[in-house]
């Protein structure tokens, strides 16, 4: 079975200031690893996933995150963080194709609220 | 292109009755997941479904079911309903084809058990 931990429930920051949300994760096996926001009254939306390859991933909205094995990190960045970044961000996790078993299913961390002040 | 959609929006409800939420996926996708999220557990995988056929499951009740239709359409039933219950629904769709997939997620069915 796989975990995630996100270290912070909730990061305060000001705008324009850079943040990182953290996450780890737990597995016997490997892994997908994802990152999801959630405005708002809304639904989750893709950030950045990774799957192989380069250890660092860039996603959509200048946000990127940076796989770490020998941690088992995978903590989310952005240089320079807007009001509009004010939101909940998920962590998750898959088992990487193994019979199948992981199709739709991840395991998400707990959540990290980030707030951006003026 | 539409989204994925989930209706209703908001549904209150009794100790002991049922309800059935409904998701239309995007069009072409055949997976579509179900998952529970409240403040104090957070977001947990219920089932997927693809190609009317359910392939996965998490660690929920028996009161917890759910369906999947020939257009892809998923139902998602809970029987019984207990406090406990209230949560908002979440579904997600996908190709179905791999662990490494977007899931595009639906806005979410608010259910109140009252």
């Amino acid at each position: 079975a796989q975990s995630v931990t996100q270290l912070d429930s909730q990061v305060p920051v000001f705008e324009e200031a850079p943040v990182e949300l953290r996450c780890n994760y737990s597995s016997s096996v490997s892994v997908y690893l994802f990152w999801y926001v959630q405005y708002p009254n809304q639904g989750l939306q893709l950030l950045l996933k990774y799957l192989s390859g380069s250890t660092l991933v860039k996603g959509i909205n200048g946000f990127e995150a940076e796989f770490n094995k020998s941690q088992t990190s995978f903590h989310l960045r952005k240089p320079s963080v807007h009001i509009s970044d004010t939101a909940e961000y998920f962590c998750a996790v898959t088992r990487s194709n193994a019979g199948g078993t992981s199709y739709g299913k991840l395991t998400f961390g707990q959540g990290t609220i980030l707030t951006v002040h003026p | 292109k539409a989204g994925v959609t989930q209706t209703p929006r908001y549904l209150i409800k009794t100790r002991g009755q049922q309800v059935t939420l409904s998701c239309s996926p995007i069009s072409g996708h055949r997976s579509v997941s179900w998952y529970q999220q409240t403040p104090g557990q957070g977001l947990q995988f219920l089932f997927e479904y693809f190609s009317e056929t359910q392939r996965n499951k998490g660690n929920f009740p028996g009161r917890f079911s759910g369906r999947q239709f020939s257009n892809s359409r998923s139902e998602m039933n809970v029987s019984t309903l207990e406090l406990g219950d209230s949560a908002l629904y979440l579904c997600a769709s996908s190709f179905g084809q791999g662990g490494n997939e977007k899931l595009f997620f639906g806005s979410g069915t608010q259910l109140s058990v009252l």
